[in-house]
C-alpha cells in the first residue's frame, strides 16, 4: 500500500509570498500530524487532526500558518507572507487512531522549504 | 514540561563494533517512549516502542532499548553496528495535551557515523 505522500518535494519561495504545502495521508489513518524540522534541530509539533474533533493548533508559531483536512484525508498547510526563519523540512505523519492509544506514525518524506 | 535529551549530538563508530544512544526524558508519569531513524533521503522510521510491560524491548534492524525508570532513560543499543546504520537518531516521548490530544515531544537527534 502506499504510505504518506507529501507535495512539493521542494520548494523554493521568496519572502512575503505565500505557499501551501499537501500531505496525502495513508488511507484509514484518522489522526494527521504536521512537523517542522529546522536545520540540526528535532522535530517540531505544528498541528495535529483527529477524525471530526477540532485540530490541536497548539504547535503553530504565528497566525501566517495555518492547516485544513478536506474530508477528513488530505491535508494542506499554508504559510502566508514567508519569511527566511520558515525555511525547514516540513513532515507530515499519519496514524490509525491518536486518541486513547499511542500508535504509531508513519511520516510521509518531507517538503523541503528554502525563503529567499 | 516534559522534554527530551539526547545527550550526544554526533557519535562515530566502527563497523562491526557496538553501539548504544542515550536518551533521557523528563515526563510526570508512565512515559511511552519511541526511537525513530531518519536515514539520507528517507522518511522518519519507527525502530521500537514501549508502552509497558518487558522494560527491554526489541525493534527492527536488530536494535533494542532498555526503560530504566530509576534513571529516566531509554537508551538504544546494537551490538554490531553496520554502515547502513548511518542516520540521524531521534528519541520521543509521548505526551498528552489539551482535550486529551496526543503529541510525541522529540529531543534533538543524534547522528550516528559508521567508519568502514
Amino acid at each position: 500500500g502506499a504510505g504518506v505522500s507529501q507535495s512539493p518535494s521542494n520548494k523554493v519561495t521568496e519572502k512575503g509570498k505565500d505557499v501551501e504545502l499537501r500531505c496525502d495521508p495513508i488511507s484509514g489513518h484518522t489522526a494527521l500530524y504536521w512537523y517542522r524540522q529546522s536545520l540540526g534541530q528535532g522535530l517540531e509539533f505544528l498541528i495535529y487532526f483527529q477524525g471530526n474533533s477540532a485540530p490541536d493548533k497548539s504547535g503553530l508559531p504565528s497566525d501566517r500558518f495555518s492547516a485544513e483536512r478536506t474530508g477528513g484525508s488530505v491535508s494542506t498547510l499554508t504559510i502566508q507572507r514567508t519569511q527566511q526563519e520558515d525555511s525547514a523540512v516540513y513532515l507530515c505523519a499519519s496514524s490509525f487512531r491518536g486518541r486513547g492509544t499511542y500508535n504509531e506514525q508513519f511520516f510521509g518524506p518531507g517538503t523541503r522549504l528554502t525563503v529567499l | 514540561a516534559q522534554s527530551v535529551t539526547q545527550p550526544d549530538i554526533h557519535i562515530t563508530v566502527s563497523e562491526g563494533a557496538s553501539l548504544e544512544l542515550r536518551c533521557n526524558y523528563s515526563y510526570g508519569a508512565t512515559p511511552y517512549l519511541f526511537w525513530y531513524v531518519q536515514s539520507p533521503g528517507q522518511g522518519l522510521q519507527l525502530l521500537l516502542k514501549y508502552f509497558s510491560g518487558d522494560t527491554l524491548v526489541q525493534g527492527i534492524k536488530g536494535f533494542e532499548a532498555e526503560f530504566k525508570r530509576s534513571q529516566s532513560s531509554f537508551n538504544l543499543r546494537k551490538p554490531s553496528v553496520h554502515w547502513s546504520d548511518a542516520a540521524e537518531y531521534f528519541c520521543a516521548v509521548g505526551a498528552l495535551n489539551v482535550g486529551n490530544n496526543r503529541k510525541l515531544i522529540w529531543g534533538l537527534g543524534t547522528s550516528l557515523a559508521v567508519n568502514p
